[in-house]
């Protein structure tokens, strides 16, 4: 059984560093194939792919938010860390994270409950 | 502005089909065949409902259904049930980049 787990809500500051851990369990990581994304949803709006991680370490970022995210794993841990800096208003959203496997080609089967990240002064 | 473009809404009456379009504006969809379908009910995360255009993974309906054309990718969902209420999402992957892009989203109302 399969499931992902974003960190709690949060409230930060404009300019600021989010981070977000995603704890799975039921895969693993190390698996060929396997990764983890994340997307975001703005309030009342559409989903916003923003990042994958492979089993290999193999990254891939939304070009237009490239330059300010970092994403991490940490397989014994089974956790994989979003990083995005110099965070807006505009950055407030539900996070999701998801699985992937790069032989479904971009589909995502499992995705955690979501998140709300909050930026404001 | 998304590169995948959805109708903002479309309505239909319990049991009958409803077809929901997504329409790839910046490529030529044609040239992938990794278009996925995603359904989002109020307060929950989305729901895979369609792969590689018109796969269905365990456990997904069969009134279900996605095709292709050109750019243009189709959700069908047939006899419709008051359940399918909710957001429906295309997303197309490259397969030359390895990213993935989401449409804009489409509200089915059952009336």
């Amino acid at each position: 059984q399969i499931t992902l787990k974003e960190s709690n809500p949060t409230l930060v500051k404009p300019t600021q560093t989010l981070t977000l851990t995603c704890t799975f369990s039921g895969f693993s990581l190390t698996t060929s194939g396997v990764g983890v994304a994340w997307i975001r949803q703005p309030p009342g709006e559409a989903l916003e792919w923003l990042a994958v991680i492979y089993w290999n370490d193999d990254k891939r970022y939304s070009p237009s938010l490239k330059s300010r995210l970092t994403i991490t794993k940490d397989t014994s841990k089974n956790q994989v860390v979003l990083t995005l800096t110099n965070v807006d208003p505009v950055d407030t959203a539900t996070y999701f994270c998801a699985h992937t496997d790069s032989r479904w080609y971009g589909a995502h089967d499992y995705w955690g409950q979501g998140t709300l990240v909050t930026v404001s002064s | 502005q998304s590169a995948l473009t959805q109708p903002a809404s479309v309505s239909g009456s319990p049991g009958q089909s409803i077809t929901i379009s997504c329409i790839r504006t910046s490529r030529n969809i044609g040239g992938s065949n990794y278009v996925s379908w995603y359904q989002q009910h109020p307060g929950e995360a989305p729901k895979l409902i369609i792969y590689e255009v018109n796969n269905r993974p365990s456990g997904v309906s069969n009134r279900f259904s996605g095709s292709k054309s050109g750019n243009t990718a189709s959700l069908t969902i047939s006899g419709l049930q008051a359940e399918d209420e909710a957001d429906y999402y295309c997303s197309s992957y490259s397969s030359g980049t390895t990213l993935v892009v989401f449409g804009g989203g489409t509200k089915l109302t059952v009336l």
